[in-house]
């Protein structure tokens, strides 16, 4: 159980034009999702929290009109890198979160070039 | 704000041979939780074992254990007959409790990890 997945795992895009990665949770229903960033050999760094039905709440430095995220339903969360740059290419991850449950579900992530 | 701190960039070791790996944290929040994740080659995170902070009892699952000690806000990761499906980046990982439900995880910088035949 508690399996979360991404599409697509990898994207490549010319630069400003905009991708979409979309986050689902396959067998819960998930209130809160995460969208994370990684660059090679980094941590992860939290963009947003995602909550089903409400703004998205972004972290501080992240351009919430550059990186649109949706919660629309309890199974699905997307990110839209708009107007995408090379600077935007990136490993793209999300994480689902149980209500009232403490453990994050990630899925596989999605590798983002933009040329 | 919480800070987690992984002071080792890389390890190696033996296969077969224990390992410890660090972490530090720093934090004003008296209820969190603690995490060690697994990222393989394949980028997957994966849970390896996680510690509630009102527990005195470190966590132990199968061959990996913690040794988490509050007053000095450390939390340590232990692997015990490593194998080489242990090569992997480590990341030590910290959570504050809430009744909102949407708590975020603190990272640390990660530990890569490489078992040796």
């Amino acid at each position: 159980g508690a399996v979360v997945s991404q599409h697509p795992s990898r994207v490549i895009c010319k630069s400003g034009t905009s991708v979409k990665i979309e986050c689902r949770s396959l067998d819960f229903q998930a209130t809160t999702m995460f969208w994370y960033r990684q660059f090679p050999k980094q941590s992860l760094m939290l963009m947003a929290t995602s909550n089903e039905g409400s703004k998205a709440t972004y972290e501080q430095g992240v351009e919430k009109d550059k990186f649109l995220i949706n919660h629309a339903s309890l199974t699905l969360s997307t990110l839209t890198v708009t107007s995408a740059h090379p600077e935007d290419s990136s490993f793209y991850i999300c994480s689902a979160k149980i209500p009232a449950g403490d453990e994050q579900y990630f899925g596989p992530g999605t590798r983002l070039t933009v040329t | 704000a919480q800070t987690v701190t992984q002071s080792q960039p890389e390890m190696s070791v033996q296969e077969a041979e224990t390992v410890t790996l660090s972490c530090t944290y720093d934090t004003s929040e008296s209820n969190y939780y603690l995490f060690w994740y697994k990222q393989p080659p394949s980028r997957q995170m994966i849970l390896v074992i996680r510690q509630e902070a009102y527990k005195q009892q470190n966590a132990t699952e199968n061959r990996f254990s913690v040794n988490f000690q509050k007053a000095a806000k450390s939390f340590s990761l232990k692997i015990s007959d490593s194998q080489l499906g242990d090569t992997a980046m480590y990341f030590c990982a910290f959570m504050k409790i809430s009744n909102f439900g949407n708590e975020k995880l603190t990272f640390g910088t990660g530990t890569r990890l490489t078992i040796i035949p």
